[in-house]
């Protein structure tokens, strides 16, 4: 069966610092895989998406993530982290063996500390 | 602008009174979805559907019924809420093409007394 883990419920980071978010996956075919952001009070919004191709994905508001094959991991990373990045972050799967169903990850509260 | 809106924002009800969520999208979207959100169990899918009169269960559908009459609408019905149904819900829609991510709506907070 399809799932997603995100193993951190909290990150911390400071401003300026680096920043990693953690998924992995399980798929029984190929992976589709996406990431959204919800700021507070806000819907979820689409940040990146990895389908096919180079394994270092570029997203909306300066972040990335990376597809490890091997590792069945699809992390979320930032070089340099603001304040205003602070959310709740989603990975998520999608399906396309015949349902065409996401399947969410439990979410990673990101907080960045000025 | 491309966007899903969902109806009401806020949403106080007591409990067995029939209430219905509207959502509603304008990208001619095939697939549409409603999850709900809870502290700790991150996002639950209600119901969706994959095209006009298609609906399907999700992980969590008991109390719940759904429609899909026109491609646009997706209304999510609760016969007789309870308050274990106290929930922010969100209604989603994308293509059925491979890669093609959710849009969301803004979310509807729902109380049940």
């Amino acid at each position: 069966a399809q799932s997603v883990a995100q193993p951190e419920d909290q990150v911390n980071v400071a401003e300026g610092n680096p920043l990693t978010v953690k998924c992995t996956y399980s798929v029984s075919g190929n992976p589709y895989l996406f990431w959204y952001v919800q700021y507070p009070n806000r819907g979820l919004q689409f940040l990146l998406k990895y389908i096919t191709g180079d394994n270092l994905v570029k997203g909306s508001y300066g972040f990335e993530a990376e597809f490890n094959k091997s590792q069945t991991s699809f992390h979320l990373k930032k070089p340099s982290a603001l304040v205003s990045d602070s959310a709740l972050y989603f990975c998520a799967v999608r399906d396309y063996s015949g349902t065409y169903k996401y399947i969410f990850g439990t979410g990673t509260r990101l907080k960045v500390l000025a | 602008e491309a966007q899903v809106t969902q109806n009401p924002r806020y949403l106080i009800t007591v409990t067995g009174k029939k209430l219905t969520v509207t959502c509603s999208q304008n990208m001619n979207h095939e697939y549409m979805s409603w999850y709900r959100q809870d502290p700790g169990l991150g996002l639950r899918q209600i119901y969706y559907s994959m095209n006009v009169e298609v609906t399907d269960k999700g992980d969590v559908p008991e109390g719940y019924k759904v429609s899909r009459k026109e491609k646009r609408n997706f209304p999510l019905i609760l016969e007789s809420p309870s308050p274990n149904q106290t929930s922010l819900y969100f209604c989603a829609s994308s293509s059925a093409a491979q890669g093609d991510g959710y849009t969301f709506g803004s979310g509807t907070r729902l109380t049940v007394v």
